[in-house]
């Protein structure tokens, strides 16, 4: 398909692992994002895998990528309130011509306490 | 990194009316970029802002309605023109200095239109 594509939603307790998964659309590009949006801001990079890893981790932060399948996963662990916010997976497919980002749908995280 | 102020942060205005948002970089950009995000979407790109020469828009948005000047490698402003109710939406600038490199983004522009 055309689209990033990501699930709306997602509702997790205080403490637990969230986990946002992606399908992106071109298995040439070269890096893949994760951007995360505040409520009333712009959107801040939180992490990036290059498409010749499986996995990379920061802190409390997992991706997963899967090539083969286009698929892209962030992992939360011990989800704390201010990781309420939208995040967005993003790509720079190099066969569209010109280095444009192409952001996924989002998914809407909270965090119950 | 960059550091983005974009301006008005929010603004409402009346139908038939035109609104130019601003966005000034703390250094010097290669790319300069306008989204649209409508409430709960993602972003959606409107155009590229090119120093010194039109913008280069995507299917879907034109020079007349969302007219963008680039006069040099920090500063950007995009116009929404003749505005309608449907185009209550949130405007973001992003930059980045080309190729895969990390782009940044402005606080957006809450735009409502009466």
């Amino acid at each position: 398909g055309e689209d990033v594509e990501q699930s709306l939603f997602l509702s997790v307790r205080e403490g637990d692992s969230s986990v946002i998964n992606c399908t992106y659309t071109d298995s040439s590009s070269t890096y893949l994002y994760w951007y995360k949006q505040e409520p009333g801001a712009g959107l801040q990079l939180l992490t990036y895998i290059f498409s010749n890893m499986d996995m990379k981790q920061d802190q409390r932060l997992t991706v997963l990528l899967n090539k083969k399948d286009k698929h892209l996963s962030l992992r939360i662990a011990d989800t704390q309130t201010g990781d309420s916010a939208i995040y967005f997976c993003a790509e720079i497919p190099p066969t569209s011509g010109t280095y444009k980002y192409i952001f996924g749908t989002g998914t809407r995280l909270k965090v119950l306490a | 990194s960059a550091v983005i102020s974009q301006k008005p942060s929010r603004d409402i205005c009346q139908r038939g009316t035109s609104l130019t948002i601003q966005c000034q970089v703390d250094s010097q950009v290669t790319m300069m970029f306008w989204y649209r995000q409508q409430p709960g979407q993602s972003l959606t790109l409107i155009a590229t802002a090119n120093q010194g020469s039109e913008a280069t828009y995507e299917s879907g948005f034109v020079i007349d309605k969302f007219p963008i000047s680039r006069p040099n490698l920090t500063f950007s402003t995009l116009t929404v023109s003749n505005m309608s109710p449907e185009d209550s939406s949130i405007y973001l600038c992003s930059v980045s200095q080309g190729g895969d490199t990390e782009a940044f983004f402005g606080q957006g522009t809450r735009l409502t239109v009466v």
